[in-house]
């Protein structure tokens, strides 16, 4: 089983270059997460969508923005990349928003380094 | 926002110590969770926790979802080379209305020495 799979793994942008994170999951969870991470900062929420069709603001989603695509994915775009967005981006999904279903399942992580 | 504080930052111990690190929080939460990540690969869950004065394990891990609500420990017996990773405590409050991810605490990075 694949579970939550991301792509690239790894990536290194200028400044102002724009690209897509993809995310994708075979599990046939209903929610999916975009999270970053940063040494001493936990884990982030950027953009979630709770269901297809639906995608709503995390705690830090300035500078980027998602796509649900259909129910197995979920892309971040970061449209005009910034130093500050150097980071590892986590995918994760889970099958019901609530309640009672706090089980994530997160992709390997994508690193992403802005020059 | 809500914030969960969770100690220690990190700790150096011995293999077969025993390990406690905890997540609190100034607000009430109906959920609490703790995940693993081991290097280079993204968080697991490790215990799930519903209700609160729960007290559950896995194994070599035990972990209690505090009476108040408002805070959760997480125990290791015996440890071994392969416990070494970071550990974050995640709690999601149930709000009915609006839909969330998870609240994590910043980590507890777990290093042992042979």
């Amino acid at each position: 089983n694949a579970g939550v799979t991301q792509t690239p793994k790894f990536q290194v942008l200028k400044t102002g270059q724009s690209m897509t994170l993809q995310c994708a999951q075979d599990m046939n969870h209903n929610s999916m997460y975009w999270y970053r991470q940063d040494p001493g900062m936990g884990l982030r929420l950027i953009y979630y969508s709770a269901s297809e069709g639906t995608t709503d603001k995390g705690e830090v989603p300035n500078g980027y923005n998602v796509s649900r695509l259909n129910k197995r994915e979920f892309s971040l775009r970061l449209e005009s990349a910034a130093p500050s967005q150097t980071s590892v981006y986590f995918c994760a999904s889970r099958k019901k928003q609530l309640p009672n279903t706090g089980e994530l399942f997160f992709g390997e992580g994508s690193r992403l380094t802005v020059l | 926002g809500q914030q969960l504080n969770q100690s220690p930052q990190s700790m150096f111990i011995q293999e077969g110590e025993d390990v406690s690190m905890n997540c609190t929080s100034s607000s009430i939460f109906n959920t609490w969770l703790w995940y693993k990540q081991d290097p280079g690969e993204g968080p697991v869950l490790l215990i799930a926790l519903y209700k609160a004065g729960e007290l559950t394990s896995n194994g070599r891990l035990t972990a209690q979802f505090g009476i108040t609500r408002k805070d959760s420990f997480l125990n290791i017996s015996a440890s071994i080379p392969s416990d070494v990773g970071i550990y974050f405590c995640a709690a999601q409050r149930y709000s009915g209305g609006g839909a969330d991810g998870l609240t994590f605490g910043k980590g507890t990075h777990l290093i042992i020495q042979p």
